[in-house]
This record gives structure tokens, sequence and C-alpha cells, in this order.
């Protein structure tokens, strides 16, 4: 039972490069969260799904996507990477709602966009 | 919105008391915790609801404070394992459903 997963661990892009973020778990969660922690910054929620196929926008969404085609993952895609979307990715996912269920996170992926 | 945390840091000797203060300008439904060590992801400690009902483990509690949309995390004669930054996370609604708002974290050092 691996939990939440997320690869890859690092990663450096170039201003303009696109990139794709994937987010796995394994507890048949309903619920799937992106965040993004910047120094200083807290947690912030990128985009969050409530169940296959569905997605929702979070408080920073722009410049970012997502998709949640199989239930196991969430996708979070930089269509072209910019040096403000350098910070550390974490994804979480609940069983059910976000609101009364603890959230499990991912380990996280640290991208430096140059 | 995310929800305030006060105090941004504190430093305290092992076996010390603290408390950490999480409040917003939006009604309240519940409430969570979470602590993330450095270079580690957040992990849960406690979630708050409406109502009074509490979901949590290990020696911490918290109150919530539903009328001053307040809540506070009592972490008592603390130990060294209890460094780390902690987060409150407050209830986000939307039509697409639930979420959470996390405060911007409270730095939190136990010494010896």
């Amino acid at each position: 039972n691996a939990g939440v997963t997320q690869t890859p661990k690092f990663r450096v892009l170039k201003t303009g490069q696109s990139m794709t973020l994937l987010c796995a778990q394994d507890m048949n969660h309903e619920y799937m969260y992106w965040y993004r922690q910047d120094p200083g910054m807290g947690l912030r929620l990128i985009h969050y799904s409530v169940g296959e196929g569905t997605t929702a926008k979070g408080e920073v969404p722009d410049g970012y996507n997502v998709s949640r085609l199989k239930k196991q993952n969430f996708l979070l895609g930089l269509e072209s990477a910019a040096p403000s979307q350098t910070s550390v990715y974490f994804c979480a996912s609940s069983r059910t709602s976000g609101n009364t269920d603890t959230q499990y996170f991912g380990p996280g992926t640290r991208l430096t966009v140059l | 919105q995310q929800p305030v945390q006060s105090p941004q840091a504190v430093i305290l000797r092992e076996g010390e008391d603290a408390v950490i203060n999480c409040s917003s300008s939006k009604a309240l439904y519940s409430v969570h915790w979470y602590r993330q060590k450095h270079g580690e992801a957040p992990v849960f400690l406690m979630i708050l609801l409406k109502g009074g009902e509490q979901k949590g483990h290990e020696k911490i509690s918290a109150s919530f404070n539903e009328k001053k949309q307040q809540s506070s995390l009592y972490l008592t004669a603390s130990q060294l394992s209890y460094s780390g930054t902690y987060f409150c996370g407050t209830e986000m609604r939307s039509n697409s459903g639930y979420a959470l708002n996390f405060g911007k974290g409270t730095s939190l050092l136990v010494t010896p």
C-alpha cells in the first residue's frame, strides 16, 4: 500500500517549456488535490477533483491545467512554465469530502523554472 | 481566503506549552490541523467539526469557537518531536464540492 505517490521528485525546466506532474493513489479515494508551497505562503490550492472526470479550480489555478481520467490518477500540467511557478508541489487525496475527512499527502515535487 | 494563523513562529524549551491560533473571516464549519516537518509532506493531526465533534489522535488538543470563527491548537509538555510547521485548514465550499484553504503556517521549534 504505497498511499500517495508523485512523479517526478525533482525537475528543472526552462521558461516556456511544458511538463506534467503525475499523482497516483491506491486508497480508492474520491477526492484529489494539487497544492503549491512557497516560503512564507503556506499551502495554496491549485485545482482539485471530487471524482473521476471532474475538476475544479482552487485559489491559484492560473497557468495550470488538470485532468482526472482515472480515479487513482490526478495530473497537473504546466503548458508554458514561468519562473513564478518555481515551487514545491504537493498532491493529496481524501476518501470523501474535503471538509470532513483526512487528507493524505504525497512526498512532493520540487520544480525549478529557469 | 486563507485563514490567519498566529504566531508566525515560536521557540520553546522541551516541556513548555504552546498555543497556535487560527482565525477566519468566514463562518467555519470545520477546522483541520496538519504538521509538516522540514523536507517532508504535511501530516494530519486533527479535525474539529461544527457541533463539537473532534477527530484526531496524539497528545495534542484543540478548540473550535464557531461564533468567533477561531480555532486554537494546544501543545502541552512539548517534546522535541513536536518541532515543525503547523497549518490550519478551513473549509472552502463551491458548486464543485469541498476543499481546504490552508493558513501560512506557524513554525514551532522545541529545543532541549
